[in-house]
């Protein structure tokens, strides 16, 4: 079974904060993707990768950045944490292009910035 | 806007009920996936219908797919408490998949 794992299911972090979102799959998927989900807007697409360093902007990218050194590991970069992003966050990876295959999804991790 | 909108928004059955959720979508697409979320956890694939089908099962859940109308709908015959979860449609816009918002379905026991 693929397995999408998530470092940490809550977080709490203050404005102004640098935060560290990881996720790592362990199926060799080409592609990985990064969501927030919030009440009444669905998931939104943040930013996705189709291989290692490659990156391609989502639907809302401002204030964020994203990291693919390995193929296995996705991370999602705050620069500096506010409000308006605390979120649930949620990490997905597909087998390969085309990117709209089946998405295997994390646990997820609730991020509260204060 | 969301490429995909299910309807209801909410849905509250009782157990051993049918559970039928709609999803309706504006652009062309390649195919439409339904993914089940339970509460405060990620999503979970439930099934894919390609744009040349017209109807898949499995299991307990039947999904139809009418590309003229652009809808789909998700049916769940026979439902338990733990069918309790969100369910949310998603459809293929070139590159990437997008998300509706969701229906929550309760299964009162």
């Amino acid at each position: 079974d693929v397995k999408v794992t998530q470092s940490s299911r809550y977080l709490v972090k203050r404005t102004g904060e640098k935060v560290f979102l990881e996720c790592v799959q362990d199926m060799d998927h080409e592609n990985m993707f990064w969501y927030r989900q919030d009440p009444g807007l669905g998931l939104r697409l943040i930013y996705f990768s189709y291989d290692v360093k490659m990156k391609e902007k989502g639907d809302i990218p401002e204030g964020y950045s994203v990291s693919r050194e390995k193929k296995e590991r996705f991370s999602l970069i705050l620069e500096s944490a506010s409000t308006n992003q605390t979120s649930m966050y949620l990490c997905a990876s597909s087998v390969s292009i085309p990117s709209t295959d089946t998405q295997y999804f994390g646990p997820g991790t609730r991020l509260t910035v204060l | 806007s969301q490429q995909g909108e299910e309807d209801p928004q909410a849905l509250s059955i009782q157990e051993g009920e049918n559970a039928t959720m709609n999803c309706s979508y504006k652009t062309s697409i390649n195919n439409l996936q339904w993914y089940r979320q339970n509460s405060g956890r990620g999503l979970v694939h439930l099934i894919l219908i390609r744009s040349n089908e017209r109807e898949k099962h499995s299991g307990r859940l039947r999904v139809t797919l009418d590309t003229s109308k652009k809808s789909s709908s998700l049916l769940i015959t026979a439902s338990r408490a733990a069918d309790t979860a969100s369910y949310f449609c998603a459809t293929d816009s070139g590159s990437r998949l997008t998300f509706g918002e969701g229906t929550q379905l309760t299964v009162n026991p």
